[in-house]
């Protein structure tokens, strides 16, 4: 069974510009997490999407954003970047269960310069 | 609010000896505690969980963990360690979905 991909794996922009990332969940899975693990700043919860919907949002700005799609994937897009958003951004996917597991892909490095 | 503490930023240990690393919760209600490991560069791979019943949990590469609710802590052990094991660790809770993580603890392992 495939686990949680994520695309791309780097992804190098210049401040202001706009990044757009992408997971495909593990197959029956309707929930997908975005979490970003800066330098530092350890490992920290950005958005939760199931059914279509965003269920909740960590701290964080409205340039981050996103969406999931019918088929349940996502994307992540970042708005105006700032030297700040560098950091590998990691989702993940889980049932819609209880305190479920969650299962991690590889993560997308972003550099933003 | 949920939060967690892991109170070692670096443990090093010999390799065949024994491992523990320290995680103290904080959760109003039963928490969903979690184990994860992070090799380099790699995404987070679940090592075991609790959620509720047996306090002593056993996961995968030989890992076990211990639920305390006196001392809100799940301390993470393994009875021998291997240089493969070498990695970050990390505790996490999660509360309403989303995880909230400890900072880590990086584990070296010396020949």
């Amino acid at each position: 069974e495939a686990g949680v991909t994520q695309s791309p794996t780097h992804l190098i922009k210049t401040r202001g510009q706009q990044a757009t990332l992408r997971c495909s969940p593990i197959s029956g899975h309707t929930s997908v997490y975005w979490y970003q693990q800066a330098l530092g700043l350890g490992l920290q919860f950005l958005l939760w999407y199931d059914e279509g919907e965003e269920r909740n949002r960590g701290n964080f700005p409205p340039r981050f954003s996103g969406r999931q799609f019918p088929n349940y994937s996502s994307e992540l897009n970042v708005n105006a970047l700032e030297l700040e958003d560098s950091a590998l951004y990691l989702c993940a996917s889980s049932f819609l269960r209880v305190g479920d597991e969650q299962f991690f892909g590889p993560g997308t490095r972003l550099t933003v310069l | 609010a949920q939060s967690v503490t892991q109170p070692d930023i670096h443990i090093t240990v010999s390799e065949g000896a024994s491992l523990e690393l320290r995680c103290n919760y904080s959760y109003g209600a039963t928490p969903y505690l979690f184990w994860y490991v992070q090799s380099p560069g790699q995404g987070l791979q679940l090592l075991l969980k609790y959620f509720s019943g047996d306090t002593l949990v056993q996961g995968i590469k030989g890992f076990e963990a211990e639920f305390k609710r006196s001392q809100s802590s799940f301390n993470l052990r393994k009875p021998s360690v291997h240089w493969s094991d070498a990695a970050e660790y990390f505790c996490a809770v999660t509360g309403f979905q989303k995880l909230v993580f400890g900072t880590g603890t990086r584990l070296l392992v010396s020949p």
